[in-house]
């Protein structure tokens, strides 16, 4: 249990669907990150937010919209996605973000398959 | 494009057998290697944060040790255990960002 959760842990979804993927945390930390991780491939991150400001955003497709109201709760909202979309979506906290020590204490993750 | 190479990909080792990993990364502007342990259907477990070069860390019979140099890290695992089995990740901090490489899976056979 590292204190990160994520919810739903699997996710159907059409390409014409709107569907939310959730994240919280329960660590106190003021930095949250979505990384993404498709077959066979390494962790890639998406966005960070720290202190509920989005400081990056790595290229993502405009169909992947991040929220983030607190410091305590991220959500990705999903809208028209396609097949390729389909991977493992993980959430991430720490204390803050740029540090490069400061540890990523992640969630279990949502399994997508977009159909 | 920076990259983080990991070897082997898997690993297949009878318990009591002792192993070690390998994680590459380029040795120019290098702030801090982290370690991290995978198991299916959990969340990466943070293993060690290594900063200086010559750095070792050990946690149990897992140890790991950095050469910013030459640009590598070491993870070693003594005595594998079935419970060892898992993916094995290291992730360079750059400019506050992780870039993972594709990790180490590791089977041990009881």
């Amino acid at each position: 249990e590292t204190g990160v959760t994520q919810t739903p842990r699997h996710l159907v979804m059409g390409m014409t669907n709107k569907k939310s993927l959730k994240c919280e945390q329960h660590l106190g930390h003021n930095a949250m990150y979505w990384y993404k991780q498709s077959a066979k491939k390494p962790l890639e991150l998406m966005f960070v937010y720290n202190f509920k400001e989005q400081t990056e955003n790595n290229s993502v497709p405009s169909r992947f919209s991040p929220e983030c109201p607190n410091s305590s709760h991220l959500f990705l909202h999903l809208h028209t996605l396609q097949p390729e979309d389909s991977a493992l979506y993980l959430c991430a906290s720490s204390q803050r973000s740029g540090g490069p020590t400061d540890t990523q204490y992640f969630g279990p993750g949502t399994r997508l398959t977009v159909l | 494009i920076l990259n983080v190479e990991q070897s082997p990909q898997s690993l297949h080792v009878q318990e009591g057998d002792s192993t070690n990993f390998t994680c590459s990364f380029p040795s120019s502007n290098f702030y801090a290697l982290h370690w991290y342990r995978w198991e299916t259907a959990k969340s990466p477990e943070a293993l060690f944060v290594m900063t200086l070069n010559g750095d070792e860390k050990k946690k149990g019979r897992i140890s790991a040790t950095l050469n910013t140099k030459e640009g590598y890290s070491y993870l070693y695992i003594k005595g594998s255990q079935p419970e060892d089995s898992a993916t094995y990740l290291c992730a360079l901090n750059q400019g506050g960002k992780l870039i993972f490489g594709q990790g180490t899976e590791l089977s041990v056979k009881p």
